[in-house]
């Protein structure tokens, strides 16, 4: 597709699920982020994606939170034992540049992830 | 530690007049700022940047200046229209080696009016 697809759109769970939320790039990208967007707040990075490799996952609040990109496109986020206070949307983006550019990113639509 | 800082969660301005957002940061090693707009339930789009070795960027209504001993940045819309209202995020880039990433502020929900 033309932008960046994230699927689910909406996700309800309960405490204690497991959730996978699923990322696909603009076709060509090379770099891929993973954010996340709690009400009222910006954006907050979790991890990045440079190729197949994560490059800097500084920003995963836990274990519980793994994200995978296989094949250097499609990324997965991993969510174990989820809690209510990983309610929150998930935004993901992508670009064509690792550290050259202006750092602008792409973002998808994010899957809204509420835990109850 | 917040390193990006948009101070005013909110503002209105009359459709024709000049918006004008502004945003703090801590971390000098920034190395380009960028201002991303958002509608609801949509992702953020990219608006406008400019390099930390520029004052001003210009594209068409919008205009970013940078004011680096200040750490301050601010972006004007000239004229603000109804279509403009939406939050919009003030960004900065650091890098780490090959990594870099976007830091964001809070946002400021922007509401033009007729």
């Amino acid at each position: 597709g033309a932008g960046v697809s994230q699927t689910p759109s909406n996700k309800v769970t309960e405490k204690g699920k497991y959730v996978e939320l699923r990322c696909d790039p603009i076709s060509g990208h090379t770099a891929l982020y993973w954010y996340r967007q709690s009400l009222g707040q910006g954006p907050e990075f979790l991890i990045y994606f440079q190729g197949t490799g994560a490059a800097d996952d500084s920003g995963l609040p836990n274990d519980r939170f793994f994200a995978v990109r296989p094949e250097g496109s499609v990324s997965t986020l991993k969510i174990q034992r989820t809690e209510r206070g990983d309610s929150a949307v998930y935004l993901c983006a992508s670009s064509p540049f690792s550290a050259g550019g202006t750092g602008e990113l792409f973002f998808g639509e994010g899957s809204r992830l509420t835990v109850l | 530690d917040q390193q990006v800082k948009q101070n005013s969660p909110s503002l209105s301005v009359q459709e024709g007049r000049i918006s004008i957002l502004n945003c703090d940061y801590t971390n000098s090693m920034f190395d380009y700022f960028l201002w991303y707009k958002k509608y609801p339930a949509e992702g953020p789009t990219f608006l406008i940047s400019i390099s930390s070795i520029k004052d001003k960027n210009e594209d068409g209504r919008f205009t970013v200046f940078l004011n680096k001993s200040a750490k301050h940045l601010s972006l004007h819309i000239v004229p603000s229209q109804p279509g403009d209202s939406a939050v919009y995020f003030c960004a900065a880039r650091s890098k780490t080696g090959t990594a870099s990433k976007l830091t964001f502020g809070t946002g400021t929900r922007l509401q033009v009016t007729l």
